[in-house]
């Protein structure tokens, strides 16, 4: 069965350093991923996606992630923090035979003055 | 264009009563989906509609729940009676498209907060 487990609960960075919040997957066919991004009291929004083709995709405010299918993982990174980006970070896969996505518990970014 | 909008945002009502839950899809969305985060769990799905059909309700937790999009427009989740355990962020999500391929892009609500006392 699929799964996608995000190991660290939450993560502390300094505004301005570089943050890279871990995702690893489990599935038997091929998949789609994602990063969903909660800001505090707002909805779920979609940050970025990997359907297909470069295995480096770029998403909004800044974010990249990179696909590593023999690793199975979807690392999301920006190289500079800003205090806007404390939020809650989903990683997310859907089989491209189905219709539902897996979430992984989320991770809590805090971003330190 | 509106995204997806979610009614309630919060609700609070006690062990035994019945809560109805609303979703409004963007516009021209045949695919919806609910979603539910528990309190320190992982967003599970609970079911999926193509226009007013279920297509996949492997996720309902038990009976208690139902879910209806009756006219293929909105959807809404009943909760009857309600117990100490469905307390929880409620998330619904429309897409373009269902199935394999890239138009299978789901965009949630802003969820809603219910909570049994």
């Amino acid at each position: 069965a699929q799964s996608v487990t995000q190991l660290d609960s939450q993560v502390p960075v300094f505004e301005e350093a570089p943050v890279e919040l871990r995702c690893n997957y489990s599935s038997s066919v091929s998949v789609y991923l994602f990063w969903y991004v909660q800001y505090p009291n707002q909805g779920l929004q979609l940050l970025l996606k990997y359907l297909s083709g470069s295995t480096l995709v770029k998403g909004i405010n800044g974010f990249e992630a990179e696909f590593n299918k023999s690793q199975t993982s979807f690392h999301l990174r920006k190289p500079s923090v800003h205090i806007s980006d404390t939020a809650e970070y989903f990683c997310a896969v859907r089989e491209n035979r189905d219709d539902k996505i897996i979430f992984g518990k989320g991770t809590r970014l805090h971003i330190l003055p | 264009e509106a995204g997806v909008t979610q009614f309630p945002s919060h609700s609070v009502i006690e062990k035994g009563q019945t809560v109805t839950l609303r979703c409004d899809p963007i516009s021209g969305h045949d695919n919806l989906y609910w979603y539910r985060r528990v309190m320190g769990k992982e967003i599970k799905f609970l079911l999926h509609f193509v226009k007013e059909s279920k297509q996949d309700e492997s996720g309902m937790p038990n009976n208690r729940f139902l879910a209806e999009r009756t006219g293929g427009t909105y959807s809404t989740l009943k909760v009857q009676p309600a117990e100490l355990e469905d307390s929880g962020v409620y998330f619904c999500a429309s897409s373009q498209d269902s199935g394999a391929g890239t138009k299978n892009i789901q965009y949630f609500g802003a969820g809603t907060r219910l909570s049994v006392l």
